[in-house]
């Protein structure tokens, strides 16, 4: 069945850090690629999505680019802040389904 | 902003006790959804609604039961907490849009059977 595997964290950085939080999907056909964020005490918040292949899902600095060769949707950041810590999920969707990820925490430290 | 909403946040309970958990969207959305999550944070799909009398299993095997007799409303029943219940549960609800879907999150109700 379809399937979303992230990269393992805790990920720990200072702040200004350059961020890539890998992920890579199984999926039959075209699914729709997404990231959600959750806040520390908050339910998740959708962050960005790519819906084909070379899309570029952006928001709060934050990018994914839809490699459909690789079957990959890494997430990065060029300079993260403080109040980036949180957990992020990236999930794809597929038949009416949302399939996530294992989620990653990610820690910046000032 | 999303308009769904998860009561209590927080709940402390013995074991044997019948529970609810509450979750109501403002958003008219047709499709609902209840995801555990546990400590180490993977999210597990229990129950999922498409509408108004219908509801299905989800993926992971949960011993609580849900309903949906309104759209705005999809409780979470247990009827014997347990300590294995002791976990985080998220409702969610989505708007199907070209593109997939977007799910919306509450805030969560973190569950701890004592």
């Amino acid at each position: 069945g379809d399937s979303v595997t992230q990269m393992e964290g805790p990920v720990t950085l200072s702040e200004e850090a350059f961020l890539t939080i890998n992920c890579t999907y199984t999926a039959t056909g075209y699914p729709s690629l997404f990231w959600y964020v959750q806040y520390p005490g908050e339910g998740l918040q959708l962050l960005l999505k790519a819906t084909k292949a070379d899309d570029k899902g952006s928001n709060k600095g934050f990018e994914a680019t839809y490699r459909k060769e690789t079957t990959s949707f890494h997430l990065e950041k060029g300079s993260v802040q403080v109040s980036d810590s949180a957990v992020y999920f990236c999930a794809l969707s597929q038949a009416q389904k949302l399939v996530f990820g294992q989620g990653t925490r990610l820690t910046i430290n000032p | 902003e999303a308009d769904i909403y998860q009561t209590p946040r927080y709940l402390v309970i013995g074991t044997g006790k019948k529970i609810t958990l509450e979750c109501s969207q403002t958003m008219g959305h047709d499709k609902m959804y209840w995801y555990q999550q546990d400590p180490g944070m993977e999210l597990h799909l229990i129950h999922y609604s498409y509408g108004v009398n219908s509801t299905e299993k989800g993926d992971l095997s949960s011993e609580s039961t849900v309903s949906r007799i309104r759209t705005e409303h999809f409780p979470l029943t247990l009827e014997s907490a347990r300590p294995s219940h002791t976990s985080q549960y998220l409702c969610a609800s989505s708007e199907s849009r070209q593109g997939g879907e977007k799910l919306f999150f509450g805030s969560g109700t973190q569950l701890s059977v004592l």
